[in-house]
């Protein structure tokens, strides 16, 4: 699992609540992914980060903050939780393998429902 | 950007025959190519990949077969089993050393029928 632990697993919030959401990893991988699933849409890359204090916007970074304050941890904030927002979150991190290279791997997930 | 199409959206067949799902990507520079399994209510989990380098990669039942001129990769599974159906992601990246930001296709969903 790549010692991935996402945090909370299932939420439920209100339209216009503030959602945060915790990606922790043991393995003091550099870097780190959020990415949101829907039907039809796969995975999209949301933000990512290359080091602590270092992130960079992905292709569906509207309306999310992220924060890296220490290399264990990569935080996704939603400021003001939309219904579009509604979604199953992953976190990822990126491994060197040495077979294949740098490999991404998943945390377990995070399921928000804005209501 | 990187734009990778998945086909089919869904596929069912017979335990016992073989599936193929395949995927083209727009980026030339594109070299890696990953496929990941996805079964309900789990975290999406690699199950093989292929570098630019090759053709062709094998494990055991499953396969994956690159086509670089025309930027198309294929995912084949022979033998399918019932523990095959989940939904199976097809990626593309361009390998650097650091970081990957993946894109992904829509995914297929894969049922193998008694």
């Amino acid at each position: 699992d790549a010692g991935i632990t996402q945090s909370p697993r299932h939420k439920v919030t209100e339209t216009g609540t503030p959602v945060t959401l915790r990606c922790h990893q043991t393995e003091n991988h550099r870097y780190m992914y959020w990415y949101r699933q829907d039907p039809g849409h796969g995975l999209r890359l949301i933000h990512y980060s290359y080091g602590v204090k270092d992130t960079d916007k992905g292709e569906v970074s509207d309306g999310y903050s992220v924060s890296r304050s220490k290399t264990e941890d990569f935080l996704l904030t939603l400021e003001s939780a939309t219904s579009s927002q509604t979604s199953v979150y992953f976190c990822a991190i990126s491994r060197m393998d040495a077979t294949s290279g740098n490999t991404i791997y998943f945390g377990e997930g995070s399921w928000l429902t804005v209501v | 950007g990187e734009n990778v199409e998945q086909h089919p959206s869904t596929l069912s067949v017979q335990e016992g025959d073989s599936a193929v799902i395949k995927c083209t990507y727009s980026d030339s520079a594109s070299n890696y190519f990953p496929w990941y399994k996805q079964e309900l209510g789990k975290r999406p989990q690699l199950i093989i990949d292929i570098r630019s380098n090759v053709g062709e990669k094998k494990d055991q039942r499953i396969a994956v077969t690159l086509n670089k001129t025309a930027k198309h990769f294929s995912l084949h599974i022979t033998e399918t089993q019932p523990e095959d159906s989940a939904v199976y992601f097809c990626a593309a990246i361009i390998l650097t050393g650091g970081g990957n930001k993946l894109t992904f296709g829509t995914g297929t969903q894969l049922k193998v029928e008694l």
